[in-house]
């Protein structure tokens, strides 16, 4: 089946510097990747949608300059978290949908940042 | 707009049947979907059902589809302490096209 691959698992920053998160596709081309975030106990939420070779669409509330997303190719989407702060600690998840497809939605493995 | 309610919680015990709830408002949904998620890791797609469905069966999942009613479920026979983790439910009008719109999740746990 679909496979996405999501790195790092987990990554520890300091306040002030950039992380970068990869979401690749690793048998498939994905049109469209979806970026969420999670809190602690709570449900997931989508941050941003991007379709390879556009710009992506932000969600309401979800700074654009702060969370950079790049989807240069059908494999492959960077979120950057930039000028990190202790409030960016959460639980990031990709998801990439190669159309058509019912269950065309695969999930990477999530990114836990810690910002310290 | 859009909106999927689940219950927060359920506790059962071992070998027993679980049945997971969930409601949605979206009346073009064409697409539901059932993801559990382990602690620390990402979703992993149990299931999915396609709107014109009432019910969908794979192996100790059974899910069930009341469209009338927006209302989802899925069953799990035969509880395993592996099943504890938390279910989303998750509805989108397309597949693929459109991000899936999650419920807040419901935890189980499986009481031996």
């Amino acid at each position: 089946g679909a496979v996405v691959s999501q790195h790092p698992s987990r990554v520890i920053c300091k306040s002030g510097t950039s992380v970068k998160i990869e979401c690749r596709s690793l048998d498939f081309q994905a049109t469209t990747m979806f970026w969420y975030r999670q809190f602690p106990k709570k449900s997931l939420m989508l941050m941003a949608t991007s379709n390879e070779g556009s710009k992506a669409t932000y969600e309401q509330g979800v700074e654009k300059d702060k969370f950079l997303i790049n989807h240069a190719s059908l494999t492959l989407s960077t979120l950057t978290v930039t000028s990190a702060h202790p409030e960016d600690s959460s639980f990031y998840i990709c998801s990439a949908s190669a159309l058509p497809a019912p269950g065309g939605y695969t999930f990477g493995s999530g990114t836990r940042l810690t910002v310290v | 707009g859009e909106d999927v309610e689940q219950s927060l919680f359920l506790s059962v015990r071992e070998g027993d049947s679980s049945v997971i709830n969930c409601t949605y408002t979206d009346s073009s949904s064409t697409y539901l979907y059932w993801y559990k998620q382990e602690p620390g890791a990402g979703l992993q797609l149990l299931t999915y059902i396609f709107s014109n469905m009432d019910m969908k069966q794979d192996q100790r999942l059974t899910v069930l589809l009341n469209k009338k009613d927006k209302h989802l479920s899925l069953r799990i026979a035969d509880t395993q302490t592996g099943d504890s983790a938390i279910y989303f439910c998750a509805e989108s009008r397309n597949s693929g096209n459109t991000p899936l719109v999650f419920g807040k999740g419901t935890r189980l746990s499986v009481i031996a």
